[in-house]
């Protein structure tokens, strides 16, 4: 596609739950990374691959967030039992290489109730 | 471990006055330094980047300079306009960390006409 994508735009879940988000890179790209926006913490690293590999997941906040990357392509960020300090926006970027500019999607509002 | 310090807000300047918003960093390496701009209901952009000391960035009559003896990158503009709204967020990318990039806090900017 044009540019990264991500699904859903919007996701409310209930506490407790686990929740799938998903990033479609720019095609060709081999580095994508996510990130965390929220209020209290400002944009914070989470994890980013090297193709399909990650190597580094330093900043996943917990053991209850986890990450793979198939195809060198599609991402998929997964928390289980969600806590309600995990509601944030969630934002995915891609880039061709590790200086070359990071595109941003438009990311995920996460809500947890 | 590496950071980055910029200026809080909100900013409110009224249109053609002139901008600065402050940013330091810490780091360890030597890092490629960035400005990403979020834009009301957008995702983040990059609006420049400088790649090592003394390099300036430009890019829509915005300009910051890496100043490694100040550990600064400010970004400046002549004269704003009330479509410079937005969220502005200094950032560092160090290469032997990947890529991944480290960002200030953002600051706000509101531009009245």
């Amino acid at each position: 596609g044009a540019g990264v994508s991500q699904s859903p735009s919007n996701k409310v879940t209930e506490k407790g739950k686990d929740v799938e988000l998903r990033c479609d890179p720019i095609s060709g790209h081999t580095a994508l990374y996510w990130y965390r926006q929220s209020l209290g913490q400002g944009l914070e690293f989470l994890i980013y691959f090297q193709g399909n590999s990650a190597p580094d997941k330093s900043g996943l906040p917990s053991d209850r967030f986890s990450a793979e990357r198939t195809g060198g392509s599609v991402s998929t960020l997964t928390i289980q039992r969600t806590q309600q300090e995990d509601s944030a926006v969630y934002l995915c970027a891609s880039s061709f290489g590790l200086e070359t500019e990071a595109f941003f999607g438009q990311g995920t509002r996460l809500t947890v109730v | 471990g590496d950071s980055v310090t910029q200026m809080e807000g909100p900013v409110t300047l009224s249109e053609e006055a002139f901008l600065t918003i402050n940013c330091t960093y810490t780091a360890t390496g030597y890092p490629s330094l960035f400005w990403y701009v979020q834009y009301p209901g957008e995702g983040l952009q990059l609006l420049l980047k400088a790649t090592k000391a003394d390099d300036k960035g430009s890019n829509k009559g915005f300009e910051a300079t890496y100043r490694k003896e100040t550990t600064s990158f400010h970004l400046e503009k002549g004269s704003v306009q009330v479509s410079d709204s937005a969220v502005y967020f200094c950032a560092l990318s160090d290469r032997n960390q990947g890529g991944k990039l480290i960002f200030g806090q953002g600051t706000e900017l509101s531009v009245k006409p």
